[in-house]
């Protein structure tokens, strides 16, 4: 069946930097474009991120443009977000997502790694 | 950017009986495809969130009879015929017509 984990996420210093991964299985994982969301405590969920199964396309959310890069190794079956110059609104639970094959939803989610921006 | 506005944010209602949530869109969510990009999502308390309806109305696998999405353009509702117990959760709705994905702020059910 299709899982999603997410790993690298921590308690972390203002402007330093962190880089989670999300480990796929039980699909062909490069056909798939994938995605990060996020969801800061108490709040609601916020896309990220998404970067195409070919690598050929990605697109960031402002918050988060120029300082976050998503990238991926389809031989390893993994999604990446490389996270620079932190700051403390990005504090949240960050979730991978793999995008429907022909539809534009995320049928399929991780469980989520929980990153703290604090000094 | 999309914005989308869900009312109400939170709900209470009473096993058996049915609850109804709103979802508006700033722009329309109909694309050249033919497919209207509106989805629904709940996530339940200590969980990643799960898809329960995709394309206005479709539900999703394994999703109970008892969720039906309807709309169209901009104005866009969630129900739920008969609620349960396993209901109480946040739902939202999602767009994905265009880039960024946007969500509604979430409406949170509870069971009274």
């Amino acid at each position: 069946q299709v899982q999603l984990v997410e790993s690298g996420g921590g308690v972390v210093q203002p402007g330093r930097s962190l880089r989670l991964s999300c480990a796929a299985s039980g699909f062909t994982f490069s056909s798939y474009t994938m995605h990060w969301f996020r969801q800061a405590p108490g709040k609601g969920l916020e896309w990220v991120a998404l970067l195409s199964y070919d690598v050929s396309f990605k697109y960031y959310a402002d918050s988060v443009k120029g300082r976050f890069t998503i990238s991926r190794d389809n031989s390893r079956n993994t999604l990446y977000l490389q996270m620079n110059s932190l700051r403390p609104e990005d504090t949240a639970v960050y979730y991978c997502a793999r995008q429907h094959e022909s539809g534009w939803y995320e049928e399929y989610w991780g469980q989520g790694t929980l990153v703290t921006v604090s000094s | 950017d999309i914005v989308m506005t869900q009312t109400p944010l939170s709900l209470s209602v009473t096993p058996g009986q049915p609850a109804s949530i709103s979802c508006k869109s700033s722009q329309s969510l109909l694309h050249s495809d033919g497919k209207t990009h509106l989805y629904w999502y709940l996530q339940k308390p200590g969980q990643s969130p799960h898809l329960l309806i995709y394309e206005v109305s479709n539900r999703f696998s394994g999703v109970p009879d008892r969720f039906s999405g309807s709309g169209s353009g901009t104005d866009f509702t969630l129900k739920i015929s008969r609620v349960e117990a396993e209901d109480v959760g946040v739902y939202y709705c999602m767009q994905s017509i265009q880039l960024p994905r946007a969500f509604g702020q979430g409406t949170k059910l509870e069971i009274k």
